[in-house]
């Protein structure tokens, strides 16, 4: 089993839906997390952390659920810019610290 | 804005060529990060440095070797190419601990090993 999971999509959605995806990890010692957006043949950029009480910027809301073990990404009203391929990151600290990277999902707004 | 300086942004290389590639950031930041991430896949640490003079391996540092002399510079040296090292290279870097966010990545490095 992959430490961290994320549907792969693509998640195809008209303009001005609302799009939720999660993101399992299998490392109870997780300790942070973040998601990430990569738009195609570019760097990641870092779109939020992600805080036990859940956190909100704008239109993204993101949520952690310790006892499942997952995060989640919601968009709301969503933009034909806000097509990207999202990235779940989860660090865990111990005696050597990891970060690990989820393969992303795909996102593709339409008009 | 420099931010994170990859180079170069292509390269194709034959087997067992060795090569470096460089990264530089201007932004002071001691920790950096080397990753690789393969077509569809999620970014995997190759080897990461919390300071000059400290290295550290990541998941993935087999064939590759990096040193840390200085605070802006962090290459990542490729010994003997072998196809299975194809793929997009990025560097990062962030202010605090290991893993702590943001961390600012460069554009990438796209290396293909024939």
């Amino acid at each position: 089993r992959k430490e961290v999971e994320q549907d792969p999509g693509p998640f195809n959605v008209p303009e001005g839906a609302t799009v939720a995806f999660n993101c399992t990890y299998s490392n109870s010692a997780s300790q942070s997390f973040f998601w990430y957006r990569q738009d195609c043949r570019k760097e990641p950029k870092l779109l939020m952390s992600v805080y036990s009480s859940g956190n909100e910027d704008g239109r993204f809301t993101a949520q952690l659920n310790r006892a499942s073990q997952y995060i989640s990404l919601l968009i709301r009203d969503s933009k034909l810019s806000d097509s990207a391929t999202y990235l779940c990151v989860v660090t865990v600290y111990s005696s050597a610290s990891k970060i690990i990277f989820g393969s992303g999902t795909r996102l593709s707004i339409r008009p | 804005n420099a931010g994170v300086t990859q180079t170069p942004k292509f390269r194709i290389l034959k087997i067992g060529q060795s090569m470096t590639l460089q990264c530089t950031q201007d932004m002071n930041h001691n920790y950096m990060y080397w990753y690789r991430q393969d077509p569809g896949m999620g970014l995997k640490l190759i080897y990461y440095s919390v300071g000059a003079g400290i290295t550290d391996k990541g998941e993935v540092p087999n064939g590759y070797n990096v040193s840390r002399s200085t605070t802006e510079d962090f290459p990542l040296r490729l010994e003997l190419a072998a196809p299975s090292q194809t793929s997009v290279y990025f560097c990062a870097s962030s202010t605090t601990g290991v893993g702590n966010q943001p961390q600012h990545f460069g554009d990438g490095t796209r290396l293909s090993i024939l």
